[in-house]
């Protein structure tokens, strides 16, 4: 079965310091990797998401995440916060299987507190 | 405006006492699902369906129904809430017929209580 680790429950930053939120998964099949933001008082948001292909992945605001398949990570990193980042951070995992349905498994999620 | 509709946002309640929080959606998804989210468990997955008329348990399925009569609707019904039952809720979506590769658009969570 796959799991999600996050093992930050929370990462305060200065505006403008880079960041990075970890991700490890266990999984005995190839899988599909997200990350979701969840801002205040809202639903989650997809991030960005990793299928195939480079495994280096991005979204608009400037975050990004690498694929690791042999350390089994996706760690997300921006290199400069800003205040409206701070968010709660979800990873995700979804395992690769034809026909049925795939559960997509979430960590426990990271709050990161950007402050001045 | 494509969205996930919950509703109600907040609702108090007394222990036993069956309520239905609603859930709509209004781009033709075939997936829907229904997950809690509470502090230092993350989001665990309730119920999800398939497709009208499938749906299936996800991890925490106790002590909750659903029903999928319509695409667009799927409600999450409590028959005998507990205090254990307290917690955020959040109903998502998704195009096609699994979550494999396809995002999923959340609605925007029901903070139910149960005294």
């Amino acid at each position: 079965a796959q799991s999600v680790t996050q093992l930050d429950s929370q990462v305060p930053v200065f505006e403008e310091a880079p960041v990075e939120l970890r991700c490890n998964y266990s999984s005995s099949v190839s899988v599909y990797l997200f990350w979701y933001v969840q801002y205040p008082n809202q639903g989650l948001q997809l991030l960005l998401k990793y299928l195939s292909g480079s495994t280096l992945v991005e979204s608009i605001n400037g975050f990004e995440a690498e694929f690791n398949k042999s350390q089994t990570s996706f760690h997300l990193r921006k290199p400069s916060v800003h205040i409206s980042d701070t968010a709660e951070y979800f990873c995700a995992v979804s395992e690769i299987t034809s026909g049925t349905a795939s559960k997509l498994t979430f960590g426990t999620g990271t709050r990161l507190q950007v402050t001045l | 405006e494509a969205q996930v509709t919950q509703n109600p946002r907040y609702l108090i309640t007394v222990t036993g006492k069956k309520l239905t929080v609603t859930c709509s959606q209004n781009m033709n998804h075939e997936y829907m699902s229904w997950y809690r989210q509470d502090p230092g468990l993350g989001l665990r997955q309730i119920y999800y369906s398939m497709n009208v008329e499938v749906t299936d348990k996800g991890d925490v399925p106790e002590g909750y129904k659903v029903s999928r009569k319509e695409k667009r609707n799927f409600p999450l019904i409590l028959e005998s809430p507990s205090p254990n039952q307290t917690s955020l809720y959040f109903c998502a979506s998704s195009p096609i017929g699994t979550a494999n590769n396809s995002p999923l658009h959340f609605g925007n969570g029901t903070r139910l209580t149960v005294t």
